[in-house]
């Protein structure tokens, strides 16, 4: 079956330092992979998207990598910040189709 | 400001009532979904419309009815039929053309 996973676990790290997220998907062939961002109780708020054609995006802080062949990409904020504590949704869209399927998220923590 | 708004914030459902949730946006886009969100399951898709007077039903439609009447509106009814409705629910839009989704401030649907 099609599968998005993302570390359900919190990751913790310190202000300053690279936070790296992780996005694993199966049995899909997508045309690309976005990144979203969402606050407790707010809706998700689009960050970087990347092509299947594409290694590696960046936008100020924040770096995406996607690799095709190990069905996953890396999500990387340098230099975190508090203000970074957030929960990190990944979403592919199927070649051919317009649909999302979003992973489940991970929660960032950034302590001062 | 352009943007989508979703009304009401919290929204309490008795037992057998149906409830409609309100997504309006004036960002002129042609696509509108909804998703539903549960703790540890991420955002799923419950209907979706690309056009007006158009609509299609996602991964979890049943228990759920939408309309399409005007391209800035898109309401979502959770019907009797829907046993567990209590989640968090996200209206989202985009331009056709465009892979970015763009999503309102969300409902929480409680159940008395």
């Amino acid at each position: 079956s099609q599968k998005i996973e993302q570390n359900s676990e919190a990751l913790n790290i310190q202000e300053g330092k690279t936070a790296t997220l992780t996005c694993n998907y199966t049995n899909y062939s997508p045309a690309y992979l976005q990144w979203y961002r969402q606050d407790p109780g707010r809706g998700p708020v689009f960050l970087l998207l990347i092509r299947e054609n594409e290694k590696e995006k960046r936008k100020e802080r924040l770096k995406v990598t996607f690799d095709t062949t190990l069905k996953q990409s890396l999500f990387h904020i340098t230099a975190s910040q508090p203000a970074d504590s957030a929960t990190y949704l990944c979403a592919l869209v199927r070649t051919g189709f317009q649909k999302l399927v979003f992973g489940t998220g991970t929660r960032l923590l950034v302590s001062p | 400001d352009g943007g989508i708004t979703q009304s009401p914030k919290y929204l309490f459902r008795k037992e057998g009532q149906n409830v409609t949730l309100s997504c309006e946006q004036n960002l002129n886009h042609d696509a509108m979904y909804w998703y539903r969100q549960d703790p540890g399951q991420g955002l799923r898709l419950i209907y979706y419309s690309q056009i007006v007077n158009d609509f299609q039903k996602g991964d979890i439609a049943e228990g759920y009815s939408v309309s399409r009447e005007k391209k800035e509106s898109f309401p979502l009814t959770v019907t009797s039929a829907q046993k567990n409705p209590t989640a968090f629910y996200l209206c989202a839009s985009h331009l056709t053309g465009q892979e970015t989704q763009y999503f309102g401030p969300g409902t929480r649907l409680l159940v008395l």
